[in-house]
Formats: structure tokens, sequence, C-alpha cells
């Protein structure tokens, strides 16, 4: 079975200060990768995906993640955070075959909050 | 705005009774997901149907039924409602099977509450 782990509940950081929300997961075969980021009282939005190729991953809002294969992580990245980055991160992974163990399985989310 | 819209945004109902929730995907998407979102499970995969046709069923109760129609909207179906089922319910949609990788877009969901 397919499983991801995001080890923080919270993420504390400083507006300007370097942020990175961790990741790990379990998947038979290569896996597809993706963050989402969810607002309050908002669906959750698309930010980035690994399929293959360069395991630097740049996303939206300045975002980028490192897919690491002997780790098997993929932990979200940001250089300096702004106060509108506070929300809930979710990872999540699928196995790049169809049926229903392999659909996309979400970890359990990391609230991020940016202090001014 | 993700173009996945959900209806309606809030239903207060009370336990045995029978609900409906509505989701209307993405211009030209294909597929439809269902997902519950609740404190103690967190992100729930429910049921994904694909131009009409079931494709993938998840941890979805017997209690729960949904369809995708001919204009592709779907309708989840929520019966004989537990307090249990008190949980943030999102439509999701994407433009092909989801097997190759693209990414979802979410709706803003459907808060349930159960009393």
């Amino acid at each position: 079975a397919q499983s991801v782990a995001q080890p923080e509940d919270q993420v504390n950081v400083a507006e300007g200060n370097p942020l990175t929300v961790k990741c790990t997961y379990s998947v038979s075969g290569n896996p597809y990768l993706f963050w989402y980021v969810q607002y309050p009282n908002r669906g959750l939005q698309f930010l980035l995906k690994y399929i293959t190729g360069d395991n630097l991953v740049k996303g939206s809002y300045g975002f980028e993640a490192e897919f690491n294969k002997s780790q098997t992580s993929f932990h979200l990245k940001k250089p300096s955070a702004l106060v509108s980055d506070s929300a809930l991160y979710f990872c999540a992974v699928r196995a790049p075959i169809s049926g229903s163990a392999r659909q996309l399985t979400f970890g359990s989310g990391t609230q991020l909050t940016v202090l001014p | 705005d993700s173009g996945v819209t959900q209806t309606p945004k809030h239903l207060i109902t009370a336990t045995g009774q029978r609900v409906t929730l509505r989701c209307s995907p993405r211009s030209g998407d294909l597929s439809v997901y269902w997902y519950q979102q609740s404190l103690d499970q967190g992100l729930q995969f429910l049921i994904q149907y694909y131009n009409g046709e079931e494709r993938a069923k998840g941890n979805i109760l017997e209690r729960f039924s949904a369809q995708q129609f001919p204009d592709l909207h779907s309708e989840l179906n929520l019966s004989s409602l537990e307090l249990g089922d008190s949980a943030l319910y999102f439509c999701a949609s994407s433009a092909r099977t989801g097997e190759s990788g693209e990414k979802l877009f979410f709706g803003s969901g459907t808060q349930l509450s159960v009393l």
C-alpha cells in the first residue's frame, strides 16, 4: 500500500527566513509526488509535482521541492517565507498504475505559520 | 477560482437522513473525484468517475453512493447519516484519468454537519 508521512503537524517560521515542510513516502515503483496548499475555507490548490526528470521541481508562488529517491522524501521549500504563505500544506503520492489502491494518497497535512 | 463548483457550501441535517452533494467539474475535465476531510481521518479518497463510468473506489461506505451524469456533473448521495459522517466533502476534477499524473482541481467543499 502507498502512504505519505508529514512528520510535523505545525511549522513556524519568521517572515523572510527559509522554510521547509517535510514529506516522506512509501509506494511501489516510481512515484508521482505532489504538494497542495489549503487556505481557510478553500479547497486544495496545486503547488507542484514530480513525475520524472530533474529532482528539483519548481512550482507556484516561489515554492520548490526536491525529490530524493534514496531517502524517499519530497520536502517542500521556499527561500524566503511570506506571511501570506501561512496555510495548510499537503503532500500526496500515487503510483503510476490504475486501481483504487493507487489513487492519490494525501499526508495528514502541516500547518505553516509565518510570523511577521 | 479552480473552476470546480460544489453545492451546497453548508448542509445541516439530522441522523438517519439522506443528502445529496453536487459537483460540476472544470470545463473539459472528464474525471471527478470525491474526498472526505475530517480531523481524525484526514483526506480520504472516496470514489472516482471518468466520463460517466466508475473508475476507482476507495474508502466509501455502503451507505454512500455517487454517479456522474452525461453532462459530467456528479452527485454524492449520503444516506442513513450518522454523527461520524460530519465532515468536509471535496470534489475534484482532472482532465483525464489521473493515471499519468495530471493535477487535480478542487472545489471549495461542502461542510456537512449531522446533528
